[in-house]
Formats: structure tokens, sequence, C-alpha cells
């Protein structure tokens, strides 16, 4: 069946641009993640969603940054005022409920200039 | 805090070779934990992962992994890699805050010789 897709696979964005970078995960999973991979940080946990509950948005590095999952399916990651050192690869991954085992897209290559 | 060291950062190995990747976590409890492998411009892929049970786990491409908890540890291991095998390979611990998140160490790349 159809893995995690993510959409743009690239994008290149000016510093002080907003982005929006998109999730759709595996269907029928329920819980979707953000994660960053970056070099020096590695990877890095961003925010988690479970069904209808209230995300996790521990992850997010600071308020530049949001996400929000529509329908329980599609996500997307909102970056304002983008800076250089948001440029990295933005990973999302999906699972089934209460699972851990997570089941990850090709992710999106930002990077700010 | 929950954490995850893999130590080396690159590994050299000639093809046929005998591979071994360390990875260390440091938890309260019985961990969740997982290996993970990355091929240039890729996601992701799950190679193995261990919850509970019979310490020495079996992967996906001839990977295997024990878990050690005396050591804190879940090495990963092949008995003879294949050029194919190069890439980067992410050790994580299923964090207990009950998000069921991921922390990953900051990941082994793996070089193949011919």
């Amino acid at each position: 069946g159809a893995g995690v897709s993510q959409s743009p696979s690239n994008k290149v964005t000016e510093k002080g641009k907003d982005v929006e970078l998109r999730c759709d995960p595996i269907s029928g999973h329920t819980a979707l993640y953000w994660y960053r991979q970056s070099l020096g940080q590695g990877l890095e946990f961003l925010i988690y969603f479970q069904g209808n509950s209230a995300p996790d948005k521990s992850g997010l590095p600071s308020d530049r940054f949001s996400a929000e999952r529509t329908g329980g399916s599609v996500s997307t990651l909102t970056i304002q005022r983008t800076q250089q050192e948001d440029s990295a690869v933005y990973l999302c991954a999906s699972s089934e409920a209460n699972s851990y085992e997570q089941y990850f897209g090709p992710g999106t290559r930002l990077t700010v200039t | 805090a929950q954490s995850v060291t893999q130590p080396d950062i690159h590994i050299t190995v000639s093809e046929g070779a005998s591979l071994e990747l360390r990875c260390n976590y440091s938890y309260g409890a019985t961990p969740y934990l997982f290996w993970y492998v990355q091929s240039p411009g890729q996601g992701l892929q799950l190679l193995l992962k261990y919850f509970s049970g019979d310490t020495l786990v079996q992967g996906i491409k001839g990977f295997e992994a024990e878990f050690k908890r005396s050591q804190s540890s879940f090495n990963l291991r092949k008995p003879s890699v294949h050029w194919s095998d190069a890439a980067e390979y992410f050790c994580a611990v299923g964090a207990s805050s009950g998000t069921y998140k991921y922390i990953f160490g900051t990941g082994t790349r793996l070089k193949v010789l011919a």
C-alpha cells in the first residue's frame, strides 16, 4: 500500500518568508509525528498528533513553528518568518494508535537563503 | 532524562566483513528500542525493533541486534556487509511520556569499501 508522502520534496525560500510543508500519513494511521533532521542536531522530535487529542507540541523550537492536522489525516507544518537555522530536512511519520512502530516519509528538504 | 548515544559517527568496513554498530541508551524502565536505516535522499526505514522477550532480534536485510540490559546497549550487527548497506543508521528509544515519540541517537554513517 501507499506509504507516508510529503510535499514538496525540496523547498528553497528567502529568509523571512513563511513556508508550509505537507504530510499525508498512511491510511488508517491515527498518530502522526514531525521530526527535524539538521546538521549538528541529529533527529529532533517536533510535534505529535493522536486522533482528536491535544497535540504534544513540546518539541517545537519557537512560536514561529506550528502544525495542524485536518480531519485526522493530512498535516501541515508551518514555519513563519523563516531563518537560516531552519534549514533542515523535515520528516513526517505515522503509526497506528498506541503503537511505537513509526513509518517515515521521504522528507522535505528546506533551504532558507 | 532519556537519551541515546551512538559513539561512532563514521564507520568504514570492507565488503564481506562483519559489522557492529553501537548504541547505548539511558532509560528508567524496559525500553522500546529501534534501529532505522537512511539511504541518501531517502526517509528512514525500520530495520528491527525490541519490545520484550528474546533479547536477540532479527530484522530485515540480514541485520540483528542484541538487547543487553546490564550494559544499556542495543548493538546492531551483520555478519557480512554488502556494498548496498552503505547508509546512515539511527538507534532510537521510544519515549516514556505516552506520546510514543522517539528519541534518536545522532547516527552512524557506514561506508563500505569494495
